[in-house]
């Protein structure tokens, strides 16, 4: 398996405008993380999903980020509208169970102008 | 006041030397406690995980110790090389997931 895939890489954009992170979990796992990583705030769980369903959310930070698990291999993490404030390394993580090692994607960095 | 302190905040030692690195938290309820080495521009890599009845797991020349009375965590890590420069991140889940801060440890040769 290739591991957690996160597309794109890098995405910069202008204020206002939607932007939509695409994760792949490896094939088998149940579980689906997406995190933010900033400087100042360090790592912080936004949502996870558990066989396609969000369990938390509660980490989300405002009605603008919303998060989608349409199959098993698949989900987004859509900003409408982007902020500067939004800038940051998005992961993805996946894993089999909940209290199991959870592999990262090698993120999206986002930069919002 | 973050439920997840971490320390140091940065490290720096000689390769071939060991290294202690702390994790302190107050998460309750306690689940599990997670030890991840993140490199510069990648992702977080699982070193270890700890449930509240293990007091200690190795994983290779990383061992974390637990706890759970006194709510202490720590990474030693042994002999240390060059690839071990990196920021070693403690996370603890409860009914939410902590993170930690993060050490920043750099291993010079």
């Amino acid at each position: 398996d290739a591991g957690v895939i996160q597309s794109p890489r890098h995405e910069v954009t202008e204020m206002g405008q939607e932007v939509t992170l695409r994760c792949k979990p490896i094939s088998g796992h149940d579980y689906l993380f997406w995190y933010r990583q900033t400087m100042m705030r360090g790592l912080e769980l936004l949502i996870y999903f558990n066989n396609n369903v969000p369990i938390d959310d509660s980490g989300m930070p405002e009605d603008r980020f919303s998060a989608k698990m349409p199959n098993a291999s698949f989900s987004t993490l859509k900003i409408q509208p982007s902020e500067p404030r939004d800038s940051a390394v998005y992961f993805c993580a996946s894993s089999q169970h909940r209290e199991t090692e959870a592999f990262f994607g090698q993120g999206t960095r986002l930069t919002v102008v | 006041k973050n439920q997840v302190e971490q320390s140091p905040q940065s490290l720096i030692i000689l390769e071939g030397k060991n290294c202690t690195l702390q994790c302190n938290y107050t998460v309750s309820p306690f689940s599990n406690l997670r030890w991840y080495k993140q490199d510069t521009g990648r992702g977080p890599v699982s070193l270890t995980i700890m449930t509240f009845s293990e007091n200690t797991k190795s994983n290779g020349r990383y061992t974390a110790t637990l706890d759970a009375d006194t709510k202490q965590s720590s990474l030693h890590i042994t002999a240390s090389q060059l690839s071990d420069s990196a920021s070693y991140i403690c996370v603890v889940s409860g009914r939410g997931m902590r993170f930690g801060a993060g050490t920043r440890l750099t291993v010079k040769p």
